[in-house]
């Protein structure tokens, strides 16, 4: 079973705000999450990780829940180039990472 | 630069043939990953290995085999016992620790099995 669950796709407008949620009911204590996104035909590539606070970098930021059973990219104004897939990780202790099956969004002009 | 290489790009083999996809990194990692990706599908983990000589069967092992004979190498292996081949492949690496951020990937090997 998959360990994180997220909306197959999701639009934006170019220049609005996106918040694209992910789903870790079974989340452990210690498990890390991240997330990644991938263009077509390229190997996926680093967005952010956090365990329990609220997280922001350059390109994003992550909420996460109190309860840790869910957490939301926020990428504050969409551009074109942001149009990849975007998935939802859990790292474990083991430092083996669990991708879901990830969400296709798509950007407006 | 510092990065993961994988070569070739593109590969193709006939059935029944046994496969090797290169993965090469400089960036002293120690943790290495192998991955998987059907179409429209997310990755799913063939192998990683988190030390020299030390290698761990993710959710997809069987019909693959891996060495890791030297730090910056983790070469896969596709056997002809691997019913359905084709796809992309993925290979990664980084710091084992969950804390530090990223796992870093390479470009992919998108293999064809004719």
């Amino acid at each position: 079973d998959a360990k994180t669950t997220q909306p197959n796709s999701m639009e934006s407008n170019e220049e609005e705000p996106v918040h694209l949620p992910c789903n870790h009911s079974t989340i452990s204590g210690t498990d890390y999450i991240h997330w990644y996104r991938q263009l077509p035909s390229q190997g996926p590539e680093y967005v952010i990780h956090g365990l329990t606070s609220n997280v922001n970098n350059r390109m994003a930021s992550l909420a996460i829940a109190e309860d840790r059973k869910s957490s939301t990219l926020i990428l504050h104004r969409a551009t074109l180039r942001d149009a990849a897939v975007y998935y939802c990780i859990l790292r474990d202790r083991g430092n083996q990472f669990y991708f879901g099956t990830g969400t296709s969004l798509t950007v407006i002009p | 630069d510092g990065g993961i290489t994988q070569s070739p790009k593109y590969l193709f083999r006939k059935e029944g043939q046994n496969v090797t996809l290169s993965c090469e990194q400089n960036l002293n990692h120690d943790a290495m990953y192998w991955y998987r990706q059907d179409p429209g599908q997310g990755l799913r983990l063939i192998y990683y290995s988190q030390i020299v000589n030390d290698f761990q069967k993710g959710d997809i092992a069987e019909g693959y085999s891996v060495s890791r004979e030297k730090k910056e190498s983790f070469p896969l292996t596709v056997t002809s016992a691997q019913k359905n081949p084709t796809a992309f492949y993925l290979c990664a690496s980084s710091i084992p620790r969950p804390d530090i951020n990223e796992q870093f990937f390479g470009p992919g090997t998108r293999l064809t099995v004719l």
